[in-house]
């Protein structure tokens, strides 16, 4: 049972254009959302995060938007750049009976085209 | 800046060996993690630790343990290696609970032939 789940695969953009990487979570206990960037033959950085009592935070170019009656969340890079192309994961954390989860999705792959 | 620093980069073993991972992370976290990734399957936790000495499975311990003796360092143990274990793993901390950012270390590529 898929928990987090990021339904694209993958995304093509054009440089200078925006990027919208959208996700998806089940689960009503989860209260914080982060978004992490993965190079090949890297460990995932973190990128951005959420919490849900908020409904946008913005980083320079990367914002993320969470709409919680929707159980969804994206995030947003504007302007895209070569250098973005990367796996971008979704994880979405939370504590249930006691016990903290930090659920990641499978990730989407973004190329960004010169 | 947090470092989490996994020894080995690339690594090669055969069915049966016993393989160890070793991880160390420089900020005092409570918190460490392993996962593995495979392609189309994302990030999946091996097993994590919050304390010296105290480890909880994750969603796919099969075929692993773990160890964590200091508070900077967590090993990931593999009893008898298998070709399904082929993977990068990654090796995580975090300070504090679950809303804090989790810290990945550069990951370790492990064949298995």
């Amino acid at each position: 049972d898929q928990q987090v789940k990021q339904n694209s695969p993958s995304l093509s953009v054009q440089e200078g254009r925006i990027s919208i990487l959208n996700c998806d979570y089940t689960n009503s206990m989860f209260d914080y959302f982060l978004w992490y960037k993965k190079y090949p033959a890297e460990g995932p950085t973190f990128l951005i995060s959420i919490s849900s009592i908020k409904d946008k935070n913005e980083d320079g170019r990367f914002t993320v938007f969470l709409n919680k009656s929707a159980k969804h969340l994206s995030l947003h890079i504007v302007p895209s750049q070569p250098g973005d192309s990367a796996v971008y994961f979704c994880a979405a954390s939370g504590t249930q009976g006691g016990s903290e989860k930090l659920v990641f999705g499978k990730g989407t792959k973004l190329t960004v085209n010169p | 800046d947090v470092k989490v620093t996994q020894s080995s980069r690339y690594l090669v073993k055969r069915t049966g060996e016993k393989v160890f991972l070793e991880c160390v992370q420089d900020m005092d976290h409570e918190n460490m993690f392993w996962y593995r990734q495979d392609p189309g399957l994302g990030l999946r936790l091996i097993y994590f630790s919050y304390d010296v000495k105290m480890k909880e499975k994750g969603d796919i311990p099969e075929g692993y343990s773990v160890s964590r003796e200091k508070k900077e360092r967590f090993s990931l143990i593999l009893e008898s290696a298998s070709t399904n274990q082929t993977s990068m793993y990654l090796c995580a901390s975090r300070v504090g609970g679950s809303g804090n950012t989790i810290y990945f270390g550069e990951g370790s590529w492990l064949t298995v032939v």
